[in-house]
Order: structure tokens, then sequence, then C-alpha cells
């Protein structure tokens, strides 16, 4: 069964404002890897956040940060200031039940930027 | 330039004819595994390798087959493809396993007829 979840299958944002896509998941493992990946239409798939459940702050990489609530078990990607180039397929990805060091990937968010 | 090469980018075969997949990393990786994605599931883990002449299935094995001799490749053998493994492919490598965080390659598109 699949363990991690985006609600949304397909968000909008209008360039320069800011966008949340959501992640929820599932597991009985405290210690455990968060990620955010991104798929443009290139296909290429690139890294683009990782978070260490064990760590308090939420991690940030330019435009692109989390919020990571561990005891709802839930990982938001906030893009800030969006550009077109940030149109792409989002995939969250996560810790199984019962096993950290292995990852499932959600089935993705496609984000659409509006000029 | 640090990579994971993946050939071919797309390819269409018929039923039951042999095909290999070829994956190469260049980061001296430990770590490599193969991914189908397919719309509405995400990415799911067909197989993967810890180390040489180490490999253990994923979640979706069924029809697929894999080696790694070398460190740096890892193919992925279709002995008899079928229609329902027509996908999208990813090879993906990790100096830590996946909780480091994977590079993966460009992708093979497969079709199956």
């Amino acid at each position: 069964a699949q363990t991690v979840t985006q609600s949304q299958p397909e968000m909008s944002v209008q360039e320069a404002e800011t966008v949340t896509l959501s992640c929820t998941y599932d597991t009985s493992e405290s210690d455990y890897y968060l990620f955010w990946y991104k798929q443009p239409p290139s296909r290429q798939m690139i890294l683009v956040i990782r978070q260490e459940a064990y760590k308090q702050q939420n991690a940030t990489e330019n435009r692109f940060s989390v919020n990571f609530q561990k005891a709802a078990k839930s990982f938001s990607l906030k893009i800030s200031d969006s550009q077109l180039g940030d149109a792409a397929m989002y995939f969250c990805a996560g810790p199984r039940k019962t096993s950290y060091d292995k990852v499932i990937f959600g089935p993705g968010t496609s984000l659409s930027v509006i000029p | 330039e640090a990579q994971v090469t993946q050939n071919p980018r797309y390819l269409i075969t018929v039923t039951g004819k042999k095909l290999t997949v070829t994956c190469s990393q260049n980061m001296n990786h430990e770590y490599m595994s193969w991914y189908r994605q397919d719309p509405g599931l995400g990415l799911r883990q067909i197989y993967y390798s810890m180390n040489v002449e180490v490999t253990d299935k994923g979640d979706v094995p069924e029809g697929y087959k894999v080696s790694r001799k070398e460190k740096r490749n890892f193919p992925l053998i279709l002995e008899s493809p079928s229609p329902n493994q027509t996908s999208l492919y990813f090879c993906a490598s990790s100096d830590t396993g996946p909780f480091g965080g994977y590079t993966f390659g460009s992708g093979t598109r497969l079709t199956v007829v």
C-alpha cells in the first residue's frame, strides 16, 4: 500500500507568487529522510530538497523550503517567487512504514506556472 | 561531469523480444537502483544493488532481471517483454543509499507492442 500521499494531482501558480505542495506519509520509524524531486518536461529527475527527520529545522534551498511536521507526518514544499522554470511534476519521497532506509515515492503533483 | 548515463532514451519493441537497458555512473556510487514511472503511481522500485554482485528485489521485480558485475554498471534486462512493461524507466545511484538522495539517469521510454 502506498504510504506517501500527494493529495493535489495538479496545481497552478501565478509567476512571482508562492505555492505550497502537500505531502503526507506513514511510518513507524523515528529516524528517516524525506525528499522532494522535480521532474521538468525534459523528464530529468532532480533532487530539490532533503530533510532529516531528527532535525527540527526545516530545510531550505534558495526559493524552495519545506514545512516538516513530524507528529502530523506532513512534509509540504513551498516555492517562493515562482518562475516559469518551476513548472514541472513534483514528487515527494519518504520512508516505508517499517523501513527507514528504503524510500517510496508519492504519485506526484503537476505544477503549472502562469505568466 | 558527475552523471548517470542511461541508454537508449527511447525504445519500441515487440512482445517477447529480449532487451537490455544500460546504466552507468561515474561517481563511484555503491548503491544503484531501477525504477519505473507510471501515471498516478509515481516511481516504483524494480531492483536495487548495494554493491558489486549484491542485488535485491524492489516492489515490482516480476519480468525483470539485473546484474552488477562492475561498480559503475547496472543493466536492466527484460527477457520477454510484455505490453504491461510499457513505461518510463529510470536508473538512479547514490553514495549512501536512497536516504542520501539519488542522482537519476535521463530515463528510457519503453513501448512494448
